[in-house]
C-alpha cells in the first residue's frame, strides 16, 4: 500500500494562492467520496487539522483554506498566503479496506 | 474539552517490544462511535498511520505493521495501550494518538507525541 503522491515541495509568495495535490487510488483516494482530511504541522508541533471530509473546515481555521476532491485526487488550496502557512501539509485518506493513509507529504515554502 | 497524552520508554533496544499508553479525557471509549487511533513520524519524515481501536473493541492496523502491533483500550482507566514488537532503529519516531469522534476518519485532536528511539 503506497502513500498517496503529493508535490514534495511547493512554493509562493505573500498573498499568492497555492494547490497542494493528494493523488492516489480507487483503493484509497478515490475509495469514499468524502473521507479524506488534510493536516498542516509546523516544525516539532504536533499536526493540525485544517480540513476534514474533503471540504469542510473545523471551527476557528481560516476560510483562506479550502479542500476539494475529484475521483482519485484531492487538494488543498491556501489562498492569501501569510508567512505562517509555511509548514508541512498532509492529506489522509480512509481507504476500501477501512485502514487509514497518509499521503507523502508536501513542505510548503513562503517565499 | 479532548485532551490525550502519550507516555512510554524514550529508549528500546532494538528487538525489544515497545508499549505505549494514550491517556485522554473528555470523552469515554464506551461512547457509541468513539475511537482512538496511532500515528508515528520518524525524524525529518512523513507521518505514518498506525491503528485504530473502536469503542466496540474492533480494531484495524495498519496492513504494512499488522504483524507486530497490538492495540487495547481500558474503558475504565481512559486509556489504550499500542505494542510493538521486534522494534528496530527504523522505528525510531515520534509516536502520537489521537481522538476519533463518531462517523468520522480523521483526528481532530491529538496528543502531544513521544519520541521514541531504538537502539541497536
Amino acid at each position: 500500500q503506497s502513500a498517496p503522491t503529493q508535490p514534495a515541495s511547493v512554493s509562493g509568495s505573500p498573498g499568492q494562492s497555492i494547490t497542494i495535490s493528494c493523488t492516489g487510488t480507487s483503493s484509497d483516494v478515490g475509495a469514499y467520496k468524502y473521507y479524506v482530511s488534510w493536516y498542516q504541522q509546523h516544525p516539532g508541533k504536533v499536526p493540525k487539522l485544517l480540513i476534514y471530509n474533503a471540504n469542510s473546515r473545523p471551527s476557528g481555521v481560516s476560510d483562506r483554506f479550502s479542500g476539494s476532491k475529484s475521483g482519485n485526487t484531492a487538494s488543498l488550496t491556501i489562498s492569501g498566503l501569510q508567512p505562517d502557512d509555511e509548514a508541512d501539509y498532509y492529506c489522509l485518506s480512509l481507504t476500501a479496506s477501512n485502514t487509514l493513509l497518509f499521503g507523502a507529504g508536501t513542505k510548503l515554502t513562503v517565499l | 474539552q479532548i485532551t490525550l497524552k502519550e507516555s512510554g520508554p524514550t529508549q528500546v533496544k532494538r528487538t525489544q517490544t515497545l508499549t505505549l499508553t494514550c491517556t485522554f479525557s473528555g470523552f469515554s471509549l464506551s461512547m457509541d462511535g468513539m475511537g482512538v487511533g496511532w500515528v508515528r513520524q520518524p525524524p525529518g519524515k512523513a507521518l505514518e498511520w498506525l491503528a485504530l481501536i473502536y469503542w466496540d473493541d474492533n480494531k484495524v492496523y495498519s496492513p504494512s505493521l499488522k504483524n507486530r502491533l497490538t492495540v487495547t483500550k481500558d474503558t475504565s482507566r481512559n486509556q489504550v495501550v499500542l505494542t510493538m514488537t521486534n522494534m528496530d532503529p527504523v522505528d525510531t519516531a515520534t509516536y502520537y494518538c489521537a481522538h476519533r469522534d463518531f462517523g468520522e476518519y480523521f483526528f481532530h485532536y491529538w496528543g502531544q507525541g513521544t519520541l521514541v528511539t531504538v537502539s541497536s
